[in-house]
Formats: C-alpha cells, sequence, structure tokens
C-alpha cells in the first residue's frame, strides 16, 4: 500500500504567475483534500473533492482552484500568484467524505513566491 | 465560530522526562478529535483519533490522550519522552457538517534536552 504521495517538492515563482501542484492519494482513498500551511501556523483548510466533484470550501479566493481525476489523483491550481501565497501545500486523502473518516496527509510541497 | 486552541507554543523537555501538550476546541456538534505530529518540512503524521468510546485513546509511539468533554480538552501525553519525539504536534477537529475539513491549532513546538 503506498502512501500520499505530491509532487513536485519545492517550487519557486514570481508574483504573478500561475503554479499546478499534484497530488496522489492513498490507495483505496476517493476523496482529497488541500491544505495550506504558512510559516509557524497551523494547516488551513483549502477545499476537499470527494469522487471528482468540490465537497467544500474553506475561506480561499477563486483563484485557488482543483481538479479530481478519475484515478482520484488531484490537482491544486493557484492563479495570479502573491506574496502571502508562499507556504507548504498539504494533501490529505481519505477513504470516505469526513469525519469520522480519518484524512492522511503527502510530505507536502513547498511554494516560494518571490 | 469554531476553533481549536493550543496555549503553548514552545515546550522544551529533558529526555525521559513526561509530557503534556494542551488541546481546547470550540464546537458546537459532539467532536472529532486527532493529534497529528510534524518533523521539519515533513507532513503530518497521524498520532491518534478520538470518534467516541473510551475517552482514553492510545495513539503510536507510546502517546495517549484523553477527551474530557466538560472542560473541551484533548491533551497529549507521554510519560517519557525520547530525543526523536522533538517535532511540532498539531491536534485538529472536525465534525459531520464541516463538509470534512479540519480545523487545526497553531502548534506546540517540541523541544528535548538530553
Amino acid at each position: 500500500e503506498t502512501g500520499v504521495t505530491q509532487s513536485p517538492t519545492h517550487l519557486i515563482k514570481t508574483r504573478g504567475q500561475q503554479v499546478t501542484l499534484r497530488c496522489s492519494s492513498q490507495s483505496g482513498h476517493n476523496t482529497v483534500s488541500w491544505y495550506q500551511q504558512a510559516l509557524g501556523q497551523g494547516p488551513q483548510f483549502i477545499f476537499q473533492y470527494y469522487r471528482e466533484e468540490e465537497n467544500g470550501r474553506g475561506n480561499f479566493p477563486p483563484r485557488f482552484s482543483g481538479l479530481q481525476f478519475p484515478n482520484y489523483s488531484s490537482e491544486l491550481n493557484v492563479n495570479a500568484l502573491e506574496l502571502d501565497d508562499s507556504a507548504l501545500y498539504l494533501c490529505a486523502s481519505s477513504e470516505d467524505r469526513g469525519p469520522p473518516d480519518t484524512q492522511y496527509f503527502g510530505p507536502g510541497t513547498r511554494l516560494t513566491v518571490l | 465560530a469554531q476553533s481549536v486552541t493550543q496555549p503553548d507554543i514552545h515546550i522544551t523537555v529533558s529526555e525521559g522526562a513526561s509530557l503534556e501538550l494542551r488541546c481546547n476546541y470550540s464546537y458546537g456538534a459532539t467532536p472529532y478529535l486527532f493529534w497529528y505530529v510534524q518533523s521539519p518540512g515533513q507532513g503530518l503524521q497521524l498520532l491518534l483519533k478520538y470518534f467516541s468510546g473510551d475517552t482514553l485513546v492510545q495513539g503510536i509511539k507510546g502517546f495517549e490522550a484523553e477527551f474530557k468533554r466538560s472542560q473541551s480538552s484533548f491533551n497529549l501525553r507521554k510519560p517519557s519522552v525520547h530525543w526523536s519525539d522533538a517535532a511540532e504536534y498539531f491536534c485538529a477537529v472536525g465534525d459531520k457538517g464541516s463538509q470534512g475539513n479540519l480545523i487545526f491549532g497553531k502548534g506546540t513546538k517540541l523541544s528535548v534536552k538530553p
């Protein structure tokens, strides 16, 4: 059984650019959630995808968008990057929408916006 | 508003000493509670979770936590800390009505003295 994987590990972009982050969910999981973790803070919920549909969204602007594919992998897209978008982006997968389903996290993608 | 408070930003304990990390939550419904650990530059690893039943839950790496509804707390404990426990610890809460997202505290950084 493979765990949650994310790519790339690190990324450097400049203001105004667009970025795509990728996540492969754990085997058997149909739900993916994305979180943003700024330096020194706890993770903040961006959105969740369940069976290719957005299932919930946190307090993030529309320039944060996502996709989930039939194999349940997922992408996070951020347009018009701002300096404050610099953070660790975490993907988590779970067996179903939840809680109480437990979310298992990937290692994250570190995004730096210059 | 739903929230999680971890009152201690940074705790230092000596190796072999006992540990208690505090977590208080504010939630209207019956909460589902989690503790995660994050090593520097890494994703989150689940230590333990509480959904229902016995209010004292056991986790990995010798950790345990106790759910106290009257105090809205879910404190994490370990009887004897090892140097490898140095990391950041996050308490999180969710419920079925939250569309799957977890709300995290800001974390407690644990340092271990030799």
